[in-house]
């Protein structure tokens, strides 16, 4: 069946360092899409990547799609306290609108 | 306008009671989700709903658990004789294609 795996698992870092989530998806991917969850909090959508090699960038934040649209990574550089949060990617199942979602990235920032 | 609603916040049963969730979506938008996380876990997809069907149910247990969408009024997710491994945040969404999901804040529930 589908698999969309996430690495690291967990991942602490200094404040100011940089951050890095890797995810894998056992399928080709029509789209990937990205999520942020802070803790105690739900899921907020951060992004859509469609294109094989696409790369988009919101501030200190970079995604990327594989060429074979099989995995993506998100990239944040200089990593502030807010940043902390558990860092999810989805794919989209193979029945239709629903996403399949990784096993996340818990990230937390030491200041 | 506003977002994915969902109420209670925290719902705290016994064992053997039934839980309901309610999902109000975000205006506009007629795809409903539901998915459940348990603690320090990922997000497990249980339905997908439109007004009055459910489109894939494949992630639901297949006993105790059922949703609606019905034509009037919030999603409803029912969980029947709750039991301990039932306890976990419940998140409901919903999106507009091609958007990501725009999820509610979550029940919390907890089984005694």
């Amino acid at each position: 069946g589908q698999q969309v795996m996430q690495i690291p698992q967990y991942q602490h870092v200094q404040e100011g360092e940089d951050f890095t989530t890797y995810c894998n998806s056992s399928t080709t991917l029509s789209n990937i899409q990205w999520y942020k969850q802070r803790p105690g909090g739900h899921p907020v959508f951060l992004i859509q990547l469609v294109k094989s090699g696409e790369v988009k960038k919101q501030k200190r934040l970079t995604f990327q799609f594989g060429e074979a649209k099989k995995n993506s990574s998100l990239h944040i550089t200089a990593t502030q306290t807010t940043d902390v949060g558990t860092y999810f990617c989805a794919g989209p199942m193979d029945t239709g609108n629903q996403f399949y979602f990784g096993t996340g990235t818990s990230l937390t920032v030491i200041p | 306008n506003a977002g994915v609603m969902q109420n209670p916040r925290h719902l705290v049963r016994r064992r053997g009671q039934e839980a309901r969730l309610r999902c109000s979506p975000m205006k506009g938008h007629s795809h409903v989700y539901w998915y459940r996380q348990l603690p320090e876990e990922g997000l497990k997809f249980m339905v997908y709903l439109q007004k009055e069907n459910i489109i894939d149910e494949s992630g639901m247990p297949k006993e105790r658990f059922s949703a609606e969408f019905p034509k009037e009024g919030p999603s409803i997710l029912r969980i029947q004789q709750v039991v301990r491994g039932d306890s976990a945040a419940y998140f409901c969404a919903s999106s507009i294609r091609p958007m990501g999901y725009t999820f509610g804040s979550g029940t919390r529930l907890t089984v005694v």
